[in-house]
């Protein structure tokens, strides 16, 4: 089946540094990606949606300079949390789909970021 | 605004008993409902869907019944096994929206053997 890879599965970083964090989906190619950010014991909330080679969608609510989406080929979106605080420290899930209008995303196992 | 509600965990049974994890919804029109699975150290998997009214999604012996009247779509299982043991997330897509997902906060549920 389709798998989903998130690289790193988790980062500790000092506060005012940026993180990357990468996306890939490892069999099939996703023409859509999605980023989502979990709170302990709370839903996942979709961040953004990127499709490849244009700009990201952001939600409503999440400064896209903050958050820097990139989405340059059809297996790889990168999150690039910029000057990360620690109210930044959160679980990163990303999931793809091979078109938009599917029911189906396949998700990544998630990155948990702790900002000191 | 669409939500989803479903209760509060963890779930603790013992293997071979009947699992139900109640999943309620707010939402305009009729929403598409989803299960979603999440082992340990997995990314999230689609469990089961139903996208219409009395649908009902079913598999690995897990079902989930869309329920307009009651706004629900909670999930059951007659036996449950310690392979299930795992994180369960509802969530619906809005009629508006080809694509956009919303969850639940999801239920831990352990089962002992």
């Amino acid at each position: 089946g389709a798998v989903v890879s998130q690289h790193p599965s988790w980062v500790i970083c000092k506060s005012g540094t940026s993180v990357k964090i990468e996306c890939r989906s490892l069999d099939f190619q996703a023409t859509t990606m999605f980023w989502y950010r979990q709170f302990p014991k709370q839903s996942l909330m979709l961040m953004a949606t990127s499709n490849e080679g244009s700009k990201a969608t952001y939600e409503q609510g999440v400064e896209k300079d903050k958050f820097l989406i990139n989405h340059a080929s059809l297996t790889l979106s990168t999150l690039t949390v910029t000057s990360a605080h620690p109210e930044d420290s959160s679980f990163y899930i990303c999931s793809a789909t091979l078109d938009t209008y599917t029911d189906t995303q396949y998700f990544g196992p998630g990155t948990r970021l702790t900002v000191l | 605004g669409n939500s989803v509600t479903q209760m509060e965990g963890p779930v603790t049974l013992s293997e071979e008993a009947f699992l139900t994890i109640n999943c309620t919804y707010t939402a305009t029109g009729y929403p598409s409902l989803f299960w979603y699975v999440q082992y340990p150290g997995e990314g999230l998997q689609l469990l089961l869907k139903a996208t219409k009214a009395d649908d009902k999604g079913s598999n690995k012996g897990f079902e989930a019944t869309y329920r307009k009247e009651t706004t629900s779509f909670h999930l059951e299982k007659g036996s449950v096994q310690v392979s299930d043991s795992a994180v369960y997330f509802c969530a619906l897509r809005p009629m508006d929206s080809s694509y956009k997902l919303i969850f639940g906060s999801g239920t831990r549920l352990l089962v002992r053997p």
